[in-house]
């Protein structure tokens, strides 16, 4: 098993200029996370899924989207990137039964130059 | 709100010395869960430990344990006998029956621990 696996593992964008990156788990788990860690502020979330086709906003929504089609991918887009949303990206999965216990892939570092 | 805060930025310790990792959470809801992660160097986070909040009781796991008190909103991490092994960024959660979902981590506290 690949666990979750993230793409890409590093990026570089200009102010404005949009991306998506992917997140993909081979657990078949239900739930998914999107979380982006700053220095000295821990881990925010982003957007989440509790399965197939649904989404719900976190802690830190605004200018990020969102899209679950399949339940083994959780795609996070940036519309119009800004410097603000310099920061690694972690996604996570869990399965309804031991929601708690999050799986993490191992992070996108992105910079918006 | 709910709110998970640890006090310690960063911790050093010498091998096979006691260290405790505090953190001290927020929340209005009744039911709640509490949890540790740990992010070694390889940046990965692994789930360490959940507790409800009708769960008080300590956890003992090897060199692991945790204290859990609602009177003073807290959740301790200790480890014992630490090892080279354990250095690594350690979070602390909280995820609010009422909030699903919603998980609220703590800033972490970076423990180095020296040979």
């Amino acid at each position: 098993n690949a666990g979750v696996t993230q793409t890409p593992k590093f990026r570089v964008l200009k102010t404005g200029q949009s991306m998506t990156l992917l997140c993909a788990q081979d657990m078949n788990h239900e739930y998914m996370y999107w979380y982006r860690q700053d220095p000295g502020m821990g881990l925010r979330l982003i957007h989440y899924s509790v399965g197939e086709g649904t989404t719900a906003k976190g802690e830190v929504p605004d200018g990020y989207n969102v899209s679950r089609l399949k339940k083994q991918n959780f795609l996070l887009g940036l519309e119009s990137a800004a410097p603000s949303q310099t920061s690694v990206y972690f996604c996570a999965s869990s399965y309804i039964g031991s929601w708690y216990e999050q799986y993490f892939g191992p992070g996108t570092r992105l910079t918006v130059t | 709100a709910q709110k998970v805060t640890q006090a310690q930025t960063e911790i050093s310790v010498v091998e096979k010395e006691d260290v405790t990792l505090d953190c001290v959470y927020e929340t209005r809801d009744t039911t709640y869960y509490l949890f540790w992660y740990k992010q070694p160097p390889s940046g990965e986070l692994v789930f360490l430990i959940r507790r409800n909040s009708f769960d008080e009781q300590n956890e003992i796991s090897g060199r692991y344990s945790w204290n859990f008190q609602k009177s003073t909103s807290s959740f301790n991490f200790t480890i014992t006998a630490s090892q080279v092994v354990d250095s690594a960024v350690y979070f602390c959660a909280l995820s609010e029956e009422s909030h699903g979902q919603n998980f609220v981590f703590g800033p972490g506290t970076r423990l180095s621990v020296l040979p």
